[in-house]
C-alpha cells in the first residue's frame, strides 16, 4: 500500500511564474491538507480539501489555490511566485472523521529564483 | 486560536543519556498533540500521539511523551539517546473540537533539532 506520493521531488521557477504541485493520498483517505515549510521554520496549513471543496484556509493570499479531484489526489497552485515562496511543500491526507491519523508525503522543495 | 511553542533549537545530548526536547501548546479547548520527526530533506514521520487516557504516552523507536494539562506541556523523553536519533523534531497541536474550524489544521512548533553526540 502506497502512502501520501508528491510530484515533482524538486523543481526551480522563476519569479512571476506559475507552479503546480501534486499529491496521491493514501489509499482509503479522503482528506487533503497542503502545508508550507520554510527554511528554519515549522510547517505551516496552507487549506484542506474534502469532497473536492476547500474546507479551511490558512493565513495564505489567493496566490495559493487548489484543486481536489474525485479520486481524492489534489493540486497546489501557486502563481506569480516570489522569492519567499521558495519551501518545502507538504501534503497530508487523512480521513475526515478520524484527523488524529494524518499521514504526510516526502515533499516537493520549491526553489524560485 | 492554538499555538505551540517549542522553547530550544537546539538540544545536545551524549549517546546513551536520556533526551528531552520541551513542547508547551495553547488551545480553546481540549488538545490532540502529536510529535514527528524529520530527517533531512525528508518528510515529516509520526513519532507519537495524545489523544486520551493515560498522560505517558509510548511511541515509535523507544520515543514517550507525558502530557501535562496544568503546565500545557507534551514533552519528548527516550531514556537513552542513539546517535541515529539526530534530527529535526516538531510538535503539533489539533483542538478536539470535531471536524470543524481550527480542528481541521494543525498547528506545528519551529522545531528542535536534535543532535546525539558519540
Amino acid at each position: 500500500d502506497a502512502g501520501v506520493t508528491q510530484s515533482p521531488t524538486h523543481l526551480i521557477k522563476t519569479r512571476g511564474q506559475q507552479v503546480t504541485l501534486r499529491c496521491s493520498p493514501k489509499s482509503g483517505h479522503d482528506t487533503v491538507s497542503w502545508y508550507q515549510q520554510a527554511l528554519g521554520q515549522g510547517p505551516q496549513f496552507i487549506f484542506q480539501y474534502y469532497e473536492e471543496e476547500e474546507r479551511q484556509r490558512g493565513n495564505f493570499p489567493d496566490r495559493f489555490s487548489g484543486h481536489q479531484f474525485p479520486n481524492y489526489s489534489s493540486e497546489l497552485n501557486v502563481n506569480a511566485l516570489l522569492l519567499g515562496d521558495s519551501a518545502l511543500y507538504l501534503c497530508a491526507s487523512s480521513l475526515l472523521d478520524r484527523p488524529t491519523e494524518a499521514f504526510f508525503g516526502q515533499g516537493t522543495r520549491l526553489t524560485v529564483v | 486560536a492554538q499555538s505551540v511553542a517549542q522553547p530550544e533549537d537546539q538540544v545536545n545530548v551524549a549517546e546513551g543519556n536520556p533526551l528531552t526536547v520541551k513542547c508547551t501548546y495553547s488551545v480553546s479547548g481540549n488538545p490532540y498533540l502529536f510529535w514527528y520527526v524529520q530527517y533531512p530533506n525528508r518528510g515529516l514521520q509520526f513519532l507519537l500521539k495524545y489523544i486520551t487516557g493515560d498522560n505517558l504516552v509510548k511511541g515509535s523507536y523507544g520515543f514517550e511523551a507525558e502530557f501535562n494539562k496544568s503546565q500545557t506541556s507534551f514533552h519528548l523523553k527516550k531514556p537513552s539517546a542513539l546517535v541515529s536519533d539526530s534530527a529535526l523534531y516538531f510538535c503539533a497541536v489539533r483542538d478536539r473540537l470535531g471536524t470543524s474550524g481550527s480542528a481541521r489544521q494543525l498547528t506545528f512548533g519551529s522545531g528542535t533539532q536534535l543532535t546525539v553526540l558519540p
